[in-house]
């Protein structure tokens, strides 16, 4: 069955370092995501991404995330200047179209510990 | 307004019975989906289910079913035969027709599940 694979599994960085998550979506999807869950809350949305642009992003998603897909393949989340309250689970997720029945296809996760 | 609520923050069951976990929605749109994800110890999200809102039929997939109650905004997730490596969050949430574009994933605040020998 297709997945989505994200690397690294973990990260730790320091305080003020700048961070790169990677993932490979599903090759045949088209919209592609990118969450957030901190320990113990809910799972929050970041941003959306579609044709090569973004197509919505969240009031957590400012000046200090970005995203690229670089090669057609690799869809990355960079986050500038870490803090610690950026440490969390970062979710990537591909999803074919986006009907309400669609649902989607998430990674195993990077797990973030910003120190 | 919390859009998906489950109000079990943890939800103990013994081994081999069936457990309920409630979610209620809100929504104004005619047309959404909604989701359950089981999210283990390992923390990766696996899709378990999803029912439309114009499905007639409860949704079956295993040992998981749908109890879709669309008058009253609710979708609780029934696992039958509860095993021990059921034991995870869970988590419920909706994809809106009206959500702009790329229809993002509403999330409840999970619940979690124990399943005792």
């Amino acid at each position: 069955e297709p997945e989505v694979t994200q690397t690294p599994s973990h990260q730790v960085t320091q305080m003020g370092q700048e961070v790169i998550l990677r993932c490979v979506p599903i090759s045949n999807h088209l919209y592609f995501y990118w969450y957030r869950q901190i320990l113990g809350q809910k799972v929050e949305f970041l941003v959306s991404f579609y044709n090569n642009e973004i197509s919505e992003k969240s009031e957590i998603f400012d000046d200090q995330f970005s995203v690229e897909r670089p090669d057609g393949s690799n869809f990355t989340l960079k986050i500038r200047s870490t803090k610690l309250e950026d440490s969390a689970m970062y979710f990537c997720a591909s999803s074919e179209a986006t009907g309400v029945y669609y649902g989607y296809t998430f990674g195993s996760g990077t797990r973030l510990t910003v120190v | 307004a919390q859009k998906i609520t489950q109000t079990q923050p943890g939800m103990f069951v013994q081994e081999k019975e069936a457990v309920t976990l409630d979610c209620t929605y809100d929504t104004s749109d005619q047309s959404y989906g909604l989701f359950w994800y089981k999210q283990p110890s390992s923390g990766e999200m696996i899709f378990l289910i999803y029912q439309g809102s114009y499905d007639e039929q409860n949704a079956t997939e295993g040992r998981y079913s749908l109890n879709f109650q669309k008058a009253r905004k609710s979708a609780n997730l029934v696992i039958s035969a509860s095993q021990l490596g059921d034991s995870a969050m869970y988590f419920c949430a909706m994809r809106e027709a009206n959500a702009g574009n790329n229809r993002k994933l509403i999330w409840g605040l999970g619940t979690s599940l124990a399943v005792n020998p």
